[in-house]
């Protein structure tokens, strides 16, 4: 039973354009939703998160957005560049629960 | 700060043979994670600890089992490794905020 779902395994983007993630989950309780990147033999690591408290959250280059209402966040990167490229994999927990579940992931490949 | 750690990075193993993944992590962080991760997969929780002494089941845990003597270590045990075992595995551990922090992975196959 997934409850994070991304649907898009793999995402090409030209370098300078903008890459846009896209995440749905099923589970209403979830309340805190991370996204971790992760290149080839390496460990994820944290990019950016948002509390459901909020709608869009940016850090620099990454800004993610969350409604509600729909399940669904994105996270978009602008603008891309080629250190980009990497496995970004959705997370999500609820309040008081420290555990995390994730999703399949998308490859994004930066095209020069 | 190493962070967290992981031994071996790689390993092949016969069905049938134990063995045990390491981990360790010298943040001081009461949380700690075992994932297994199969290709074109999330991150599957196999086992988690909040704090020494204290283990508990996740999502996928048949055929390992876990120890948590101290802060620092969180060792992962295969008792009677199978294909389906084949993955890559990875420790992680936490304040009990929600950001977890990864190690480098073990590539563990089953022949």
């Amino acid at each position: 039973d997934q409850q994070v779902k991304q649907n898009s395994p793999s995402l090409s983007v030209q370098e300078g354009r903008i890459s846009i993630l896209n995440c749905d989950y099923t589970n209403s309780m979830f309340d805190y939703f991370l996204w971790y990147k992760k290149y080839p033999a390496e460990g994820p690591t944290f990019l950016i998160s948002i509390s459901s408290i909020k709608d869009k959250n940016e850090d620099g280059r990454f800004t993610v957005f969350l409604n509600k209402s729909a399940k669904h966040l994105s996270l978009h990167i602008v603008p891309s560049q080629p250190g980009d490229s990497a496995v970004y994999f959705c997370a999500a927990t609820g309040y008081g629960d420290y555990k995390l579940s994730f999703g399949a992931g998308t490859t994004v490949t930066v095209r020069a | 700060n190493a962070g967290v750690t992981q031994t071996p990075k790689f390993r092949i193993l016969k069905i049938g043979q134990s063995m045990t993944l390491q981990c360790a992590q010298d943040m001081n962080h009461n949380y700690m994670y075992w994932y297994r991760q199969d290709p074109g997969m999330g991150l599957k929780l196999i086992y988690y600890s909040v704090g020494a002494g204290i283990t508990d089941k996740g999502e996928v845990p048949n055929g390992y089992n876990v120890s948590r003597s101290t802060t620092e270590d969180f060792p992962l045990r295969l008792e009677l490794a199978a294909p389906s075992q084949t993955s890559v595995y990875f420790c992680a551990s936490g304040a009990g905020s929600n950001e977890q922090f990864f190690g480098p992975g073990t590539r563990l196959t089953v022949l």
